[in-house]
């Protein structure tokens, strides 16, 4: 079992709404990355992390914007939600080389 | 293009019954393959991972095969079980960046019934 949690599990909001999405792990793992799901599509890319200060976007384009300021903790901000980023975003660790990745439960975000 | 096709896109089998699912991929240059065992509403949990060199690994009920030449894989799941109903997504590495870039399939959606 992973070590790895994401925060808020379920959450709707309105639209215009500041929201943050909470990951944290605690194996220490310098790789950390955030996934957008849709239902019955692949998983995309949309920012990770190589380590501390460091924060790239993925492929999948998003407004969302992260920050990795401790190893253990790669938060998600979305400034002024929108129906369009109704989705569920995962996220994910793994230590250096190719080793797996492990993933959190996942948070299901609807703007209404 | 860097691609990863599964099949079927969904499938019902009954408790205790065999099952394949169908993996293809053109990722290039490869690096690993895995298996991902995903239930609703959850995180994807690793069932197995291949390199070029192996051609198969199993993990209890769970047996995957690769084929590094034609470029397929395939996940058994042998005397099937209701907990096994969720999306199994096929996951391939490439070995061309640091960052171990992941292209993920769709998944295939099984139910298993009673």
């Amino acid at each position: 079992e992973a070590d790895i949690y994401q925060t808020p599990r379920y959450l709707v909001i309105g639209t215009g709404k500041k929201i943050t999405l909470e990951c944290s792990q605690t194996m220490g793992h310098d790789k950390m990355y955030w996934y957008q799901q849709d239902p019955g599509m692949e998983l995309h890319l949309i920012h990770y992390s190589y380590g501390v200060n460091s924060t790239e976007k993925g492929d999948l384009s998003s407004e969302s914007t992260v920050s990795r300021i401790r190893t253990e903790h790669f938060p998600l901000t979305l400034e002024s939600a929108r129906p369009s980023h109704t989705s569920q975003y995962l996220c994910a660790s793994r230590t250096g080389g190719r080793d797996t990745q492990y993933f959190g439960p996942g948070t299901r975000l609807t703007v209404l | 293009k860097n691609q990863v096709e599964q099949s079927p896109q969904s499938l019902i089998i009954l408790e205790g019954k065999n099952c394949t699912l169908q993996c293809n991929y053109t990722v290039s240059p490869f690096s690993n393959l895995r298996w991902y065992k995903q239930d609703t509403g959850r995180g994807p949990v690793s069932l197995t991972i291949m390199t070029f060199s192996e051609n198969t690994k199993s993990n209890g009920r769970y047996t995957a095969t690769l084929d590094a030449d034609t470029k397929q894989s395939s996940l058994h799941i042998t005397a099937s079980q209701l907990s096994d109903s969720a999306s199994y997504i096929c996951v391939v590495s490439d070995r061309g960046s640091t960052l171990g870039r992941l292209y993920f399939g769709r998944g295939t959606q099984l139910t298993v019934w009673p």
